[in-house]
């Protein structure tokens, strides 16, 4: 199984807080890396997919980078609204696997 | 446009029994995935599918999970017989096709309990 790893587990900050979170994954054989917001009740919708060292991608108040050659990504959270609260999972992809390994998520609750 | 459909979104049967849950994945999605939720383990993958033929099941717990997937509009994952265990949220996915780059789009899951 590929070792993927997300910190912090869980995170309570207030409204309008900046956040981030990280997702660290074997650098080696690199394919793409996703990334998922998970509402309670609700199922993971995709967030961004990344695919080279480097890459930036931003969606409204949430934005990721990737550094493919150290095997870690963050997911970034501008002026944190209550309803960002959810599990944000990361799931890397390596030559090694044939799809996708999700780490276990970040738990964010933004308290308003 | 449609989303990936499962059925039913909550099952409780007695242990012994037999379970099957359903998907029907985006039209137009070659690729389709089962996956297990729980607190222990987090989201597991169990099997998937490529163009309705099973490509990687090593994920599969047991012989008693089995799925399926007859024609490209539907998929089955049977649990028979069924042991407490098993209860879980089990998810169905699909994507345009299993290239890495490609967003795998989840269904809503179905919640199962094995009493």
């Amino acid at each position: 199984i590929l070792n993927v790893e997300q910190s912090p587990q869980s995170l309570h900050v207030q409204e309008g807080d900046s956040t981030n979170f990280t997702c660290s994954f074997p650098s080696s054989n690199f394919y793409a890396l996703h990334w998922y917001r998970w509402e309670t009740a609700k199922s993971p919708e995709a967030l961004f997919v990344m695919t080279l060292n480097g890459d930036e991608k931003k969606k409204g108040r949430i934005s990721a980078t990737l550094n493919t050659k150290e095997g870690y990504s963050y997911l970034y959270i501008k002026g944190s609204q209550p309803e960002d609260s959810a599990t944000y999972l990361c799931a890397p992809r390596n030559s090694g696997y044939s799809t996708l390994t999700f780490g276990k998520g970040t738990m964010l609750l933004v308290s308003p | 446009d449609a989303g990936v459909i499962q059925s039913p979104r909550h099952e409780v049967t007695e242990m012994g029994q037999e379970v099957t849950l359903r998907c029907k994945p985006i039209s137009g999605h070659n690729s389709l995935f089962w996956y297990r939720q729980t607190m222990m383990r987090g989201l597991e993958l169990l099997i998937y599918f490529n163009n309705n033929v099973p490509i990687d099941d090593s994920g599969m717990p047991e012989d008693r999970f089995s799925a399926k997937m007859p024609n490209a509009s539907f998929s089955t994952l049977k649990i028979q017989p069924s042991e407490p265990r098993d209860s879980a949220v089990y998810f169905c996915a699909s994507s345009l096709n299993r290239e890495p780059n490609q967003p795998q789009h989840f269904g809503d899951g179905t919640r199962l309990s094995i009493l």
